[in-house]
């Protein structure tokens, strides 16, 4: 109950196009689902984050759909550039506490 | 946002030895900090959790003993590797709790033991 189930493992898309990762929970009292983008050997840097009283969320060309009936949240981005190429992670929380991390979606944008 | 920093970013040690990773929170307090290890191409694995001024709290699986967390200030957590073995290279990742709930990562520790 305290998975959170990440796919594609991963995704290739051209420059510009919309690449989009999916987040599935079970625990209904996960209360806080934040998107982390990690470079190769470099530490996961927060991305954007949602709370379950909304159901969009979007800062700049990263938007983030949340369906709290389906237990399920995904990860948007726009116009997508090959310098998003990164492995992301979503991940789950109850407010403050240890977050549940997904498996890692491995995004590669081509030119 | 918040900035995690760790120290040292990459250490080899020969086996048998310990070695000390440093992690600080440079522009808030953190009352509470995370230790995770990540194999390659993989997931993050929580190893435990830091409080300021009380024992680290491990995950299942995680030898105690083994990785020594020290959570001495609001500031600043430490993960001691005692007796390392070649297994235990890792690149290990840091975490801080900020004061509206959102956890920031350190740049991570690249550990190699020979």
């Amino acid at each position: 109950q305290q998975q959170v189930k990440q796919s594609p493992q991963s995704l290739i898309v051209q420059k510009g196009g919309i690449p989009i990762i999916n987040c599935a929970y079970e625990n209904t009292a996960f209360d806080y689902f934040p998107w982390y983008q990690q470079f190769p050997g470099k530490g996961p840097a927060l991305l954007i984050a949602i709370r379950p009283d909304v159901s969009e969320k979007k800062e700049g060309r990263f938007t983030i759909s949340f369906n709290k009936s389906a237990k399920q949240f995904s990860l948007h981005i726009m116009d997508s550039q090959p310098g998003d190429s990164a492995t992301y992670f979503c991940a789950a929380s109850t407010h403050t506490d240890k977050l549940i991390f997904g498996t890692g979606t491995r995004l590669q944008v081509f030119p | 946002g918040a900035v995690v920093s760790q120290h040292p970013s990459r250490v080899i040690c020969k086996s048998g030895t310990s070695v000390k990773i440093e992690c600080r929170s440079l522009d808030f307090q953190a009352t509470t900090m995370f230790w995770y290890r990540q194999f390659p191409k993989q997931s993050l694995m929580l190893m435990a959790t830091s409080n300021e001024g009380s024992k680290a709290t491990y995950e299942q699986g995680v030898e105690k003993d083994k990785f020594l967390i020290n959570h001495a200030s609001l500031t600043l957590s430490t993960l001691t590797v005692t007796s390392a073995h070649p297994e235990d290279s890792s690149f290990y990742i840091c975490s801080a709790n900020s004061g509206g709930g959102e956890q920031y990562f350190g740049p991570g520790t690249r550990l190699t033991v020979t």
